[in-house]
């Protein structure tokens, strides 16, 4: 894999509570991505960033936040997690040149 | 709006026999296009790619995929499937929009490879 990391991999909380997935990377990329993969739905952009601090939202960015503030860490807060954000959470990185994508190991949050 | 789909959402194929996954897609220009493969427990792998040029290319593992501008069409062939290709299979569209990069992904194929 590119120089990828995410944290943690696995995780279960409960519903209410936040929760913060990172995504690091050493790649010096300027694009990172959160996608959710769920069945039936493939992968799902979520948010994604350009730059540090520069960041927007993807396709089903409801419930989610996310933050920049160095190049190489891209953070994905749950505000109040819910059941129906019970997901594998992936990470991906970019360059300007175009748009292709590295992936992360992935995260599994379950919400009970 | 840009979108990708991938009509099967199975396959099931015998080992050594052909395959073609579909994929077509929605955008008002040519995109970058791409098929991942993903194993069971793992992050998503890329096969191959097309950004122009030759509409046939060619990937890891034995793949292929042919770009149709006509049919909106990016299919991944592969002329004979062995037992380790057993995963599921995306196909993406890049899009550059807004100004920035994005990946939009079909819903994929899971591939099941009989012995």
């Amino acid at each position: 894999d590119a120089g990828i990391t995410q944290s943690p991999r696995h995780k279960v909380t409960e519903t209410g509570t936040p929760v913060t997935l990172r995504c690091h990377q050493t790649e010096n990329h300027r694009y990172m991505y959160w996608y959710r993969q769920d069945p039936g739905h493939g992968l799902r952009l979520i948010h994604y960033s350009y730059g540090v601090k520069d960041t927007d939202k993807g396709e089903v960015s409801d419930g989610y936040s996310v933050s920049r503030s160095k190049t190489e860490d891209f953070l994905l807060t749950l505000e109040s997690a819910t059941s129906s954000q019970t997901s594998v959470y992936f990470c991906a990185i970019g360059t300007d040149m175009n748009t292709e994508a590295f992936f992360g190991q992935g995260t599994r949050l379950t919400v009970v | 709006a840009q979108s990708v789909t991938q009509p099967d959402i199975h396959i099931t194929v015998s080992e050594g026999a052909s395959l073609e996954l579909r994929c077509n897609y929605s955008y008002g220009a040519t995109p970058y296009l791409f098929w991942y493969v993903q194993s069971p427990g793992q992050g998503l792998q890329l096969l191959l790619k097309y950004f122009s040029g030759d509409t046939l290319v060619q990937g890891i593992k034995g793949f292929e995929a042919e770009f149709k501008r006509s049919q909106s069409s990016f299919n991944l062939r592969k002329p004979s499937v062995h037992w380790s290709d057993a995963a599921e299979y995306f196909c993406a569209v890049g899009l550059f929009s807004g100004g920035y990069n994005k990946l939009i992904f079909g819903a994929g194929t899971r591939l099941a490879v009989h012995p």
